[in-house]
């Protein structure tokens, strides 16, 4: 079963404009929640991560919502560049650094 | 400093066959995960190693098994294949948790294609 739900495959945003990426989870163990991001041919690189305890984390360009009542999060690029342009994979896990639960993932195109 | 190495990088085989994929961690971390990433999917946890022993499995068989060196690279071994076992394995090294870097932070090799036919 799939306890980490990325529902929108793709999405298409302009240059400078905001992106906005959304995950539910429905293990209400998991207290640790990252967001990885993957060019095509290389393995998946950790962008941001966020703990249970905590509601937003930002660094420099992307943010991190996280709304435990609703078991959502979303990560937020502001402003989008294309170099951005990649699969975005949300993950959580019940112990920090163990065990990732991954989503589908989610393509992410930055258009000029 | 050296980042995670995988190898081989793609590879072919038929149902039945056995086949072992090997990786190197990055220099500093002594702990390795396996993913199994099918097409259209999230990488899957397959398993765990710290100080040469499992320490943690996902819902995969025992046909899918593991091994760490005291150099803290890693080979994933799986027997019987299976026409579902198609995927790119992902090798992704770390510190122990809370011991080093952001809690969950995986530092992932470009992954090894296994395809069977």
């Amino acid at each position: 079963d799939q306890q980490v739900k990325q529902n929108s495959p793709s999405l298409s945003v302009q240059e400078g404009r905001i992106s906005i990426l959304n995950c539910d989870y429905t293990n209400s163990m998991f207290d640790y929640f990252l967001w990885y991001k993957k060019y095509p041919a290389e393995g998946p690189t950790f962008l941001i991560s966020i703990s249970s305890i905590k509601d937003k984390n930002e660094d420099g360009r992307f943010t991190v919502f996280l709304n435990k009542s609703a078991k959502h999060l979303s990560l937020h690029i502001v402003p989008s560049q294309p170099g951005d342009s990649a699969v975005y994979f949300c993950a959580a896990s019940e112990n920090s650094g163990y065990a990732l639960n991954f989503g589908k993932g989610t393509s992410l195109l930055v258009t000029p | 400093e050296t980042g995670v190495t995988q190898s081989p990088t793609h590879l072919i085989k038929t149902r039945g066959q056995q086949v072992t994929l090997r990786c190197s961690s990055q220099s500093g971390h002594n702990t390795v995960s396996w993913y199994q990433q099918a097409l259209g999917q999230g990488p899957q946890f397959i398993f765990q190693y710290y100080r040469e022993e499992e320490n943690g499995r996902g819902n995969f068989p025992p046909r899918f098994s593991g091994l760490q060196f005291p150099n803290y690279s890693s080979e994933l071994n799986v027997n019987a294949l299976e026409l579902d076992d198609s995927a790119l394995y992902l090798c992704a090294s770390s510190f122990p948790p809370g011991t080093g870097g952001a809690a969950g932070e995986l530092f992932f090799g470009e992954g090894s294609r296994l395809t069977v036919l």
